[in-house]
Protein backbone atom coordinates (compact mmCIF):
# COMPACT_ATOMS: atom_id res chain seq x y z
CA UNK A 1 0.00 0.00 0.00
CA UNK A 2 1.42 3.81 -0.89
CA UNK A 3 2.70 5.12 2.31
CA UNK A 4 1.22 9.05 1.20
CA UNK A 5 -1.29 9.05 -1.56
CA UNK A 6 -2.02 12.39 -2.97
CA UNK A 7 -5.07 12.36 -5.09
CA UNK A 8 -4.88 15.74 -6.78
CA UNK A 9 -2.66 15.98 -9.69
CA UNK A 10 -2.94 19.24 -10.51
CA UNK A 11 -4.80 22.68 -8.93
CA UNK A 12 -5.67 25.90 -9.80
CA UNK A 13 -6.67 28.57 -7.49
CA UNK A 14 -7.29 32.55 -8.13
CA UNK A 15 -4.76 34.73 -6.79
CA UNK A 16 -6.07 36.07 -2.74
CA UNK A 17 -8.12 32.85 -2.47
CA UNK A 18 -7.19 29.61 -0.50
CA UNK A 19 -7.02 26.13 -1.63
CA UNK A 20 -6.62 22.87 0.43
CA UNK A 21 -3.70 20.19 -0.99
CA UNK A 22 -5.00 16.86 0.29
CA UNK A 23 -2.63 14.20 1.30
CA UNK A 24 -3.64 10.74 3.13
CA UNK A 25 -0.62 8.55 5.30
CA UNK A 26 -0.53 5.09 5.63
CA UNK A 27 1.30 3.76 8.68
CA UNK A 28 0.77 1.63 11.63
CA UNK A 29 3.74 3.34 13.45
CA UNK A 30 2.18 5.23 16.62
CA UNK A 31 4.67 7.63 16.12
CA UNK A 32 5.52 9.68 12.71
CA UNK A 33 6.04 12.96 11.19
CA UNK A 34 4.49 14.62 8.36
CA UNK A 35 5.62 17.19 6.24
CA UNK A 36 4.88 19.38 3.14
CA UNK A 37 7.64 20.70 0.80
CA UNK A 38 7.05 23.05 -2.13
CA UNK A 39 8.92 22.05 -5.47
CA UNK A 40 9.36 25.37 -7.44
CA UNK A 41 11.28 24.77 -11.29
CA UNK A 42 14.44 25.06 -10.37
CA UNK A 43 13.94 22.40 -8.19
CA UNK A 44 14.74 22.60 -4.46
CA UNK A 45 12.64 21.34 -2.40
CA UNK A 46 11.54 24.05 0.22
CA UNK A 47 10.31 22.85 3.82
CA UNK A 48 6.84 24.64 4.84
CA UNK A 49 5.47 22.66 7.77
CA UNK A 50 5.82 19.94 10.39
CA UNK A 51 3.02 17.86 12.02
CA UNK A 52 5.00 15.60 14.52
CA UNK A 53 1.71 12.09 15.23
CA UNK A 54 1.36 13.20 19.08
CA UNK A 55 1.06 17.22 18.37
CA UNK A 56 -2.52 18.31 19.69
CA UNK A 57 -2.79 20.99 17.65
CA UNK A 58 -2.51 21.45 13.81
CA UNK A 59 0.59 23.36 12.83
CA UNK A 60 0.78 26.91 11.36
CA UNK A 61 3.59 28.73 9.27
CA UNK A 62 2.39 32.32 8.27
CA UNK A 63 -0.22 31.59 5.14
CA UNK A 64 0.43 27.66 5.79
CA UNK A 65 -1.55 25.55 7.92
CA UNK A 66 -1.90 21.83 8.06
CA UNK A 67 -5.56 19.95 8.84
CA UNK A 68 -4.26 16.96 10.63
CA UNK A 69 -7.28 14.67 10.73
CA UNK A 70 -5.22 11.62 13.15
CA UNK A 71 -8.85 8.93 12.63
CA UNK A 72 -9.15 9.74 9.33
CA UNK A 73 -4.87 9.67 8.97
CA UNK A 74 -4.95 13.13 6.55
CA UNK A 75 -2.53 15.96 6.40
CA UNK A 76 -4.14 18.26 4.22
CA UNK A 77 -1.91 21.84 3.42
CA UNK A 78 -4.34 24.93 3.59
CA UNK A 79 -2.87 27.95 1.76
CA UNK A 80 -4.52 31.01 2.31
CA UNK A 81 -4.27 34.06 0.10
CA UNK A 82 -2.52 32.08 -2.12
CA UNK A 83 0.06 34.55 -4.10
CA UNK A 84 1.20 34.09 -7.70
CA UNK A 85 5.04 32.82 -6.23
CA UNK A 86 2.50 29.90 -4.67
CA UNK A 87 2.75 28.06 -8.29
CA UNK A 88 4.86 25.06 -7.67
CA UNK A 89 4.85 21.50 -6.95
CA UNK A 90 4.00 20.40 -3.17
CA UNK A 91 4.68 17.11 -1.99
CA UNK A 92 3.52 15.61 1.44
CA UNK A 93 5.67 13.58 3.20
CA UNK A 94 6.23 11.16 5.97
CA UNK A 95 8.69 9.90 8.50
CA UNK A 96 7.76 6.58 10.30
CA UNK A 97 9.08 6.29 13.81
CA UNK A 98 10.77 8.78 16.50
CA UNK A 99 14.17 8.67 14.74
CA UNK A 100 14.35 11.95 12.76
CA UNK A 101 17.29 9.87 10.91
CA UNK A 102 14.46 7.80 9.36
CA UNK A 103 14.08 8.20 5.61
CA UNK A 104 10.86 10.01 4.01
CA UNK A 105 8.02 8.46 1.74
CA UNK A 106 6.99 11.25 -0.34
CA UNK A 107 3.29 11.15 -1.97
CA UNK A 108 3.55 12.00 -6.17
CA UNK A 109 2.90 15.59 -6.03
CA UNK A 110 0.09 18.21 -6.84
CA UNK A 111 0.79 21.26 -9.54
CA UNK A 112 -0.62 24.08 -7.98
CA UNK A 113 -1.07 26.73 -10.71
CA UNK A 114 -1.82 30.31 -9.04
CA UNK A 115 -4.48 32.43 -11.58
CA UNK A 116 -3.95 35.97 -11.01
CA UNK B 1 18.10 27.09 8.82
CA UNK B 2 20.32 24.71 8.29
CA UNK B 3 22.24 24.38 5.13
CA UNK B 4 22.88 21.78 2.42
CA UNK B 5 24.41 22.31 -0.79
CA UNK B 6 25.18 20.16 -3.94
CA UNK B 7 27.48 20.34 -6.53
CA UNK B 8 27.69 20.17 -9.26
CA UNK B 9 24.27 21.99 -10.12
CA UNK B 10 23.87 20.27 -13.47
CA UNK B 11 26.07 18.28 -15.55
CA UNK B 12 26.22 17.03 -18.83
CA UNK B 13 28.32 13.83 -19.67
CA UNK B 14 28.68 11.17 -22.69
CA UNK B 15 27.69 7.75 -21.79
CA UNK B 16 30.04 5.46 -20.39
CA UNK B 17 31.86 8.32 -18.12
CA UNK B 18 31.21 8.32 -13.93
CA UNK B 19 29.83 11.15 -12.53
CA UNK B 20 30.47 12.57 -8.60
CA UNK B 21 28.12 14.22 -7.22
CA UNK B 22 28.92 15.91 -3.44
CA UNK B 23 26.70 16.86 -0.90
CA UNK B 24 27.70 18.96 2.05
CA UNK B 25 25.61 20.27 5.20
CA UNK B 26 27.27 23.42 5.70
CA UNK B 27 26.69 24.30 8.77
CA UNK B 28 25.87 20.91 10.87
CA UNK B 29 26.68 17.93 11.23
CA UNK B 30 24.72 15.03 9.36
CA UNK B 31 25.43 11.30 10.66
CA UNK B 32 22.54 10.25 8.26
CA UNK B 33 22.34 11.29 4.21
CA UNK B 34 19.83 10.45 2.19
CA UNK B 35 19.95 10.23 -1.54
CA UNK B 36 16.81 10.45 -4.05
CA UNK B 37 16.21 10.57 -7.59
CA UNK B 38 13.33 12.34 -9.37
CA UNK B 39 12.20 12.09 -12.98
CA UNK B 40 10.56 14.44 -14.49
CA UNK B 41 7.51 15.15 -13.01
CA UNK B 42 7.23 12.25 -11.08
CA UNK B 43 7.97 11.95 -7.06
CA UNK B 44 11.37 11.55 -5.29
CA UNK B 45 12.41 7.97 -4.75
CA UNK B 46 14.87 6.84 -2.15
CA UNK B 47 18.35 5.59 -3.71
CA UNK B 48 20.04 4.90 -0.71
CA UNK B 49 20.69 5.72 3.08
CA UNK B 50 24.73 7.18 3.77
CA UNK B 51 25.80 6.60 7.16
CA UNK B 52 28.88 8.41 8.29
CA UNK B 53 31.41 5.51 8.60
CA UNK B 54 29.55 2.37 7.14
CA UNK B 55 28.54 1.39 4.33
CA UNK B 56 25.31 2.60 2.60
CA UNK B 57 21.73 1.05 2.51
CA UNK B 58 20.71 0.93 -0.56
CA UNK B 59 16.73 0.90 -1.56
CA UNK B 60 15.47 -2.38 -3.45
CA UNK B 61 16.98 -2.26 -7.56
CA UNK B 62 18.89 0.49 -6.95
CA UNK B 63 22.52 -0.90 -8.15
CA UNK B 64 25.20 -0.46 -5.19
CA UNK B 65 27.89 -1.01 -8.06
CA UNK B 66 26.51 1.46 -10.35
CA UNK B 67 25.26 4.31 -7.84
CA UNK B 68 28.57 4.56 -5.41
CA UNK B 69 28.05 6.07 -2.16
CA UNK B 70 30.68 7.48 0.10
CA UNK B 71 29.91 8.80 3.52
CA UNK B 72 33.91 9.78 4.73
CA UNK B 73 32.74 12.60 7.12
CA UNK B 74 30.13 14.15 9.23
CA UNK B 75 29.51 16.65 6.26
CA UNK B 76 29.97 15.10 3.14
CA UNK B 77 28.44 12.26 1.45
CA UNK B 78 29.26 11.53 -2.53
CA UNK B 79 27.27 9.39 -4.72
CA UNK B 80 29.06 8.86 -8.10
CA UNK B 81 27.42 7.31 -10.78
CA UNK B 82 29.31 5.05 -12.55
CA UNK B 83 29.60 3.83 -16.39
CA UNK B 84 26.35 6.25 -17.13
CA UNK B 85 23.98 5.42 -19.56
CA UNK B 86 21.00 8.15 -20.91
CA UNK B 87 18.20 6.07 -18.70
CA UNK B 88 20.30 7.65 -15.68
CA UNK B 89 19.83 11.31 -16.97
CA UNK B 90 17.80 12.13 -13.80
CA UNK B 91 17.42 15.22 -10.91
CA UNK B 92 19.74 13.85 -7.61
CA UNK B 93 18.68 15.17 -4.35
CA UNK B 94 19.95 14.96 -1.19
CA UNK B 95 19.00 15.73 2.03
CA UNK B 96 20.47 15.40 5.20
CA UNK B 97 19.64 14.55 8.99
CA UNK B 98 21.15 16.88 11.70
CA UNK B 99 22.65 14.94 14.66
CA UNK B 100 20.18 15.24 17.54
CA UNK B 101 17.59 17.10 15.98
CA UNK B 102 14.37 17.41 16.57
CA UNK B 103 11.61 15.62 14.20
CA UNK B 104 11.69 18.20 11.61
CA UNK B 105 15.30 18.47 11.51
CA UNK B 106 16.16 17.06 7.88
CA UNK B 107 17.34 19.22 5.13
CA UNK B 108 17.28 18.83 1.62
CA UNK B 109 19.65 19.84 -1.17
CA UNK B 110 19.29 22.09 -4.14
CA UNK B 111 19.61 19.08 -6.24
CA UNK B 112 21.82 18.09 -8.58
CA UNK B 113 20.67 17.75 -12.74
CA UNK B 114 22.42 15.11 -14.94
CA UNK B 115 21.74 14.77 -18.50
CA UNK B 116 23.86 11.57 -20.09
CA UNK B 117 24.18 11.95 -23.81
Amino acid sequence: AQKITQTQPGMFVQEKEAVTLDCTYDTSDPSYGLFWYKQPSSGEMIFLIYQGSYDQQNATEGRYSLNFQKARKSANLVISASQLGDSAMYFCAMREGPNTGNQFYFGTGTSLTVIP
Amino acid sequence: GAVVSQHPSWVICKSGTSVKIECRSLDFQATTMFWYRQFPKQSLMLMATSNEGSKATYEQGVEKDKFLINHASLTLSTLTVTSAHPEDSSFYICSARRTGGLGNEQFFGPGTRLTVL
